[in-house]
């Protein structure tokens, strides 16, 4: 079954320092889906990067960089130059779906990580 | 404006007394999804849908039903609300599966006392 573990339950830096936040997945399949949302205090939930299993290319937007390691099943987030804008809970999430042929379209997150950015 | 709206933004109710909670989006999306969101249990998927009348279940499925007569709707009904269901509720929408962007509502928070 599809898992996804956020350990780090609560972070707080100050402003200006580098975070890393930590997603690790459990998957059977060999093609999946790796997502970043973002919930910010006034609670709704955004769309950050989404990523394919065959694209272990780290990506880079802005002060946001993500780390895809197959080798130990991670896909890490590092925000550069934190902002106090950047407060929010981080979730990590997975799709194991491979089009709709092949049913189980269940999306799974972890349980998020808390972050706080202290001006 | 593209969105998902979810109705109402907040409840308060009594156990057993049934209760449904609309969604709908614009975008012309196939795939819908409920999620609930619990403190320290992050975003948990109840039941999803792949398109008119293609429901599925989520990881948390007890205690809840839904329906897909059209594309653009998908409610989420509590026929016997009872108190572990108190909690935020996410509708989210996407074009064709859960393997895309997910486009979230704005959600709903329900109390069942």
């Amino acid at each position: 079954a599809q898992k996804v573990t956020q350990a780090q339950t609560e972070i707080s830096v100050v402003e200006k320092e580098d975070v890393t936040l930590d997603c690790v997945y459990e998957t059977r399949d060999t093609t999946y889906y790796l997502f970043w949302y973002k919930q910010p205090p006034s609670g709704e939930l955004v769309f950050l990067i989404r990523r394919n299993s065959f694209d272990e290319q780290n990506e880079i937007s802005g002060r946001y960089s993500w780390n895809f390691q197959k080798s130990t099943s991670s896909f890490n987030f590092t925000i550069t130059a934190s902002q106090v804008v950047d407060s929010a809970v981080y979730f990590c999430a997975l799709s194991e779906a491979r089009g709709s042929n092949f049913g189980n379209e269940k999306l799974t997150f972890g349980t998020g990580t808390r972050l706080t950015i202290i001006p | 404006e593209a969105q998902v709206t979810q109705n109402p933004r907040y409840l308060i109710t009594v156990t057993g007394k049934k209760l449904t909670v609309t969604c709908s989006q614009n975008m012309n999306h196939e795939y819908m999804s409920w999620y609930r969101q619990d403190p320290g249990l992050g975003l948990r998927q109840i039941y999803y849908s792949m398109n008119v009348e293609v429901t599925d279940k989520g990881d948390v499925p007890e205690g809840y039903k839904v329906s897909r007569k059209e594309k653009r709707n998908f409610p989420l009904i509590l026929e016997s609300p009872s108190p572990n269901q108190t909690s935020l509720y996410f509708c989210a929408s996407s074009a064709t599966g859960s393997h895309n962007e997910q486009f979230f509502g704005p959600g709903t928070r329900l109390t069942v006392l």
